[in-house]
């Protein structure tokens, strides 16, 4: 079974100012996606960034880029220029390719401080 | 108007009660999902419904039972709950298969229930 860990239960950062969150990942499977989730205030989880296994390239979406390291089984986010809306929970997740089952994370806790 | 809606946004119900949950997706999508969430856990899939089929059951308990009518709408319904049913449950959509499918779920905002 897969299993998504992310170490950081809260974190905190400057407005403006970039931060990194952690996400590292077990499956014994070769293709696969892997997703960062943000759920803020309002509860709705909203797709941040979204990346395929077999692409080696890193996903970017606007101020959000992520290091996939496939070997090591990582996939962190980067924020950068932060802002106070990032203000949110954020959800790693996992799923195998040909299967929309996610495996969530427990999720890191972010502040941005005006 | 968001892409996946889910009433009511709260809802306090006491262990004898019957009551459903009520999602809507307006994605032309041809999956549906319900999850829930707990404090401190990782989201919990609970049921997977595609072409209004149930293709998946995670061990749920009987005193959850969906109902998928149609490939829009998805209901929970919930009866003699227990307190530690409380949490937030999510409603999610997705298209499974073909060129459109890119294992991308969209969410709604959930229902916060309170089992007393």
């Amino acid at each position: 079974a897969q299993t998504v860990t992310q170490s950081q239960p809260e974190m905190s950062v400057q407005e403006a100012e970039t931060v990194t969150l952690s996400c590292t990942y077990d499956t014994s499977e070769n293709n696969y996606y892997l997703f960062w989730y943000k759920q803020p205030p309002s509860r709705q989880m909203i797709l941040v960034i979204r990346q395929e296994a077999y692409k080696q390239q890193n996903a970017t979406e606007n101020r959000f880029s992520v290091n996939f390291q496939k070997a090591a089984k990582s996939f962190s986010l980067k924020i950068s220029d932060s802002q106070l809306g990032d203000t949110a929970m954020y959800f790693c997740a996992f799923a195998n390719f040909g299967n929309e089952k996610l495996t969530f994370g427990t999720g890191t806790r972010l502040t941005i401080i005006p | 108007e968001t892409g996946v809606t889910q009433t009511p946004r709260h809802l306090v119900m006491g262990m004898t009660n019957k009551k459903s949950l009520k999602c809507e997706q307006h994605l032309g999508h041809n999956a549906m999902y319900w999850y829930k969430q707990s404090a401190k856990k990782p989201l919990e899939l609970m049921f997977v419904y595609s072409l209004e089929e149930r293709v998946e059951n995670n061990s749920v308990p009987s005193r959850f039972s969906p109902e998928c009518p149609n490939s829009s709408h998805l209901f929970l319904h919930l009866h003699t709950l227990q307190p530690e049913d409380s949490a937030l449950y999510l409603c999610a959509s997705s298209q499974r298969g073909g060129n459109r499918a890119k294992n991308i779920q969209y969410f709604g905002a959930g229902t916060r229930l309170s089992v007393l």
